[in-house]
């Protein structure tokens, strides 16, 4: 029972490149959701899907797109990396909104 | 648009010292509130619940709907609280939360 899983842990890209970061949850949970976190900012919404089908944007989500493939999995891609991209990625799920169960983060860094 | 503030970034108390972390809201509707935790090297995860009006690992955290603050409190600080603190918000209807900026907490021997 792994939770959320997020892969991959580490990567450095350069400006222009592209990748796709993949959360998996076998939680059954409904909701998903994409954060980044940045340092005096907190966590900051960029996408999230209400339940399988549905994608919305959150509050930051220009330079990304995002995937929910089914039930089970949610991905974010950048298709064309800038240096305000670097951050820690999360993605979190959840049943019915009432408590977000995180994954362990990507950690980004755009030269 | 729902709003929530930290005021401070970084919080230092010696270990049996009281700590609140502060965490302020701005929403038109009636809020769920929550608080965050993300230990070094782990995941974040929650804390605690407004509506649950419980206390995890001595915290406690009382919603006050008149000053619109869901401020965190543990009477004796321990060195295993230190942690990055974050309060949230999630709007009546929905699943989104809005974060705050979080709160470092160091709690020194």
């Amino acid at each position: 029972n792994a939770g959320v899983t997020q892969t991959p842990k580490f990567q450095v890209l350069k400006t222009g490149q592209s990748m796709t970061l993949q959360c998996a949850q076998d939680m059954n949970h409904n909701s998903m959701y994409w954060y980044r976190q940045d340092p005096g900012m907190g966590l900051r919404l960029i996408y999230y899907s209400a339940s399988e089908g549905t994608t919305d944007k959150g509050e930051v989500p220009n330079g990304y797109n995002v995937s929910r493939l089914n039930k089970r999995e949610f991905s974010l891609r950048l298709e064309s990396a800038a240096p305000s991209q670097t951050s820690v990625y999360f993605c979190a799920t959840s049943l019915a909104g009432v408590q977000q169960y995180f994954g362990p983060g990507t950690r980004l860094t755009v030269t | 648009a729902q709003r929530v503030t930290q005021p401070e970034k970084l919080l230092s108390v010696f270990k049996g010292a009281p700590v609140e972390l502060k965490c302020n809201y701005s929403y038109s509707g009636s809020p769920e509130l929550f608080w965050y935790v993300q230990y070094s090297r782990q995941r974040l995860q929650l804390l605690l619940r407004h509506i649950s009006r419980e206390s995890i690992k001595g915290f406690t955290a009382d919603l006050n709907k008149g000053e619109t603050s869901f401020h965190l409190k543990k009477p004796f600080a321990q060195e295993e609280d230190s942690a990055m603190y974050y309060c949230a918000l999630k709007e009546t209807s929905g699943s989104r939360l809005t974060f705050g900026e979080g709160t470092q907490l160091t709690v020194n021997p």
